[in-house]
């Protein structure tokens, strides 16, 4: 079936640069999609969502970026801090009103110091 | 944002029986609920959508069964795993959903079938 994919399962970055956490979508359909960060041994945490009609998100220190053209999610951290070591997740929300949110692989990020 | 409980945390329970995780949304109303399975180092698998007031629609594969849902409110719905066995440990995490926005996640239950 359609899923959601990550290119890099690990990605180690130094404190204080810019991380960049990519996920490839399949299912062209999709209309919204969500990157959520988590703790060993808790659930999801919301960071920031993009729906499709755009195709960049900005919050606090995060970026979302949406190429529907090739199907590419990318999470932009800046200035990464040792609280930013977590495992993200991608999702996409399959669309067509099933409200259904399927999850990439996920990307552990380490900070190093 | 939004509060979603689950309850337990953790459980840890004899092969043969059943148990329950509760999955509340403290501060909205979520007619949707979803339950995902975790294992360690993977990512979230989903479960089941759960509506209130109406029967799960489980994704392929998993036994409705065994997993059985109840959306009895718009504030919560369960989970009960029947007849555990040693596989079916793992780290169910719900979701609910606020209308058609992101979907909150509780903090997880982790089950151990001894």
């Amino acid at each position: 079936g359609e899923s959601v994919g990550l290119h890099l399962p690990t990605l180690s970055v130094q404190e204080g640069d810019n991380s960049i956490i990519n996920c490839a979508y399949s299912n062209s359909a999709s209309d919204y999609f969500i990157w959520y960060k988590q703790e060993s041994g808790k659930g999801p945490q919301f960071i920031i969502d993009i729906r499709s009609n755009m195709d960049k998100r900005q919050g606090q220190r995060v970026t979302v970026l949406l190429n529907k053209t090739v199907k590419h999610l990318s999470l932009q951290i800046a200035a990464t801090q040792p609280g930013d070591s977590a495992v993200y997740f991608c999702a996409e929300n399959m669309g067509s009103g099933t409200y259904k949110y399927i999850f990439g692989t996920g990307t552990r990020l380490k900070v190093l110091a | 944002g939004a509060v979603v409980s689950q309850h337990p945390s953790r459980v840890i329970c004899k092969s043969g029986t059943s148990v329950k995780i509760e999955c509340r949304s403290l501060d909205f109303q979520a007619t949707t609920m979803f339950w995902y399975r975790q294992f360690p180092k993977q990512s979230l698998m989903l479960m089941a959508t759960s509506n209130e007031g109406s029967k799960a629609t489980y994704e392929q594969g998993v036994e409705k069964d065994k997993f059985l849902i109840n959306h009895a409110s718009l504030t919560l719905s369960t989970l009960t795993v029947t007849s555990a066995h040693p596989e079916d440990s793992s780290f169910y995490i719900c979701s609910a959903r606020r209308g058609v926005g992101e979907a909150f996640f509780g903090q997880g239950t982790r089950l151990t079938v001894v």
